[in-house]
Order: structure tokens, then C-alpha cells, then sequence
């Protein structure tokens, strides 16, 4: 089935850095999206990408869909402490369900 | 102002005693999606109803069951509440089905289920 690899699980930084974070898969993906959970809250959808190479950017994040259809990766530039959060990447082929990446918690210290 | 709304955002139900989980949306969409989310995991997804279309996921137990009475409201009945479904339930919609274009999934706050 499909697998949705997302790396770092976790990450610590201090505020003012910038964050990456990835999501590799064993399918080809025709569609990226990348979600943001806070604790007690549903995921709130962050970026969504369509096309093999596309960038896309909303505020300071900045996300990409690889041109290999396996790979999306997500930066966060200048973090702020409200980016604490889990990050959830997920994606589908046509027709199918929506699989989620295992989620990379990320704790930005004052 | 909330989209997908989920009702109550928390339960407290006894081991074995049915419980109904609500959620509701102003989006007009054709879908809606019910997820189980444990602690620091990913989403599962129970099943969906595609309009009037109920798809339930292979691995569902019998357990979980849906209503949707009309386009804004979905039910997630619980029949006989385990200690292993205290969990987060998200309620999700999304206008098309996945790969068909317009198949964002918007997801509504989720309620978080204890059971005792």
C-alpha cells in the first residue's frame, strides 16, 4: 500500500530559525498537502500542490512538490513560537484515499 | 467563522455505552470523512460518504457506524465503546472525492473521547 515516509519526527529550535522538513513515498503522489495540527485542535491545511516541480508559498512557509512525484518538502523561515505544532504532510493518487505522513512535531523555544 | 463543526469537542462515555459523535458543515460539500486520531499519530480513516454513498474502510470495526441524514450533518455512532477507542475523532469534508479535483479536505476541530 502506500507509505508516506516524513522526517525529522521531531525537531527543537530556537525561535528566529528556519525549519525544513520532507516527506518521501514509495508512490508516485498527484497531489501534496501539507497540514498543520495544534495540540486539542483539528489539522488546518497550510499548502496544497498540484504539479511535479511546482513551489508554492503562503507567508513564511514555503513548500515544493518533487519532480519525481515521490517528495514534497516544507520550510518554515524566521519561526515564531506559534509554529509549535505537529506538521503532517499527506497526499493521494487519483481516486484514492488521503495518506498521511507520520507528522514532525516542532517545539521552537523563545 | 468554523466550517466543519464537531460536537461535543470533548465526551466522557462508560465502556460500553453507545455514544454519538456530531459534526456539521456550512461548505455544501459532497463529502465527509470520519478519522480516528491517537496520540502523536497520524489520522485513520474509518470511512466516508460520498453524498449518500457510504464507503466503509476494510479495517473499520463493526464497532463504528455512519449517518448522514442530509448534506450538512454526519453522525459517528460508537456502538460499544472500548478503552482502546478513547481517541481524537475529526470529522473532515471535502467537495470531490480524492484525484477529481476540488478534493481538499477541511477538517472541523475533532472531539476527543475519553472512556472509563
Amino acid at each position: 500500500g502506500q507509505q508516506l515516509n516524513q522526517s525529522p519526527q521531531s525537531m527543537f529550535i530556537q525561535e528566529g530559525e528556519d525549519v525544513s522538513m520532507n516527506c518521501t513515498s514509495s508512490s508516485i503522489f498527484n497531489t501534496w498537502l501539507w497540514y498543520k495540527q495544534e495540540p486539542g485542535e483539528g489539522p488546518v491545511l497550510l499548502i496544497a500542490l498540484y504539479k511535479a516541480g511546482e513551489l508554492t508559498s503562503n507567508g513564511r512557509l514555503t513548500a515544493q512538490f518533487g519532480i519525481t512525484r515521490k517528495d514534497s518538502f516544507l520550510n518554515i523561515s524566521a519561526s515564531i513560537p506559534s509554529d509549535v505544532g505537529i506538521y503532517f504532510c499527506a497526499g493521494h493518487l487519483d481516486g484514492s484515499r488521503l495518506t498521511f505522513g507520520e507528522g514532525t512535531q516542532l517545539t521552537v523555544n523563545p | 467563522d468554523a466550517m466543519v463543526i464537531q460536537n461535543p469537542r470533548y465526551q466522557v462515555t462508560q465502556f460500553g455505552k453507545p455514544v454519538t459523535l456530531s459534526c456539521s458543515q456550512t461548505l455544501n460539500h459532497n463529502v465527509m470523512y470520519w478519522y480516528q486520531q491517537k496520540s502523536s499519530q497520524a489520522p485513520k480513516l474509518l470511512f466516508h460518504y460520498y453524498d449518500k454513498d457510504f464507503n466503509n474502510e476494510a479495517d473499520t470495526p463493526d464497532n463504528f457506524q455512519s449517518r448522514r441524514p442530509n448534506t450538512s450533518f454526519c453522525f459517528l455512532d460508537i456502538r460499544s465503546p472500548g478503552l482502546g477507542d478513547a481517541a481524537m475523532y475529526l470529522c473532515a469534508t471535502s467537495r470531490a472525492l480524492p484525484g477529481t479535483g476540488g478534493d481538499i479536505q477541511y477538517f472541523g476541530a475533532g472531539t476527543r473521547l475519553s472512556v472509563l
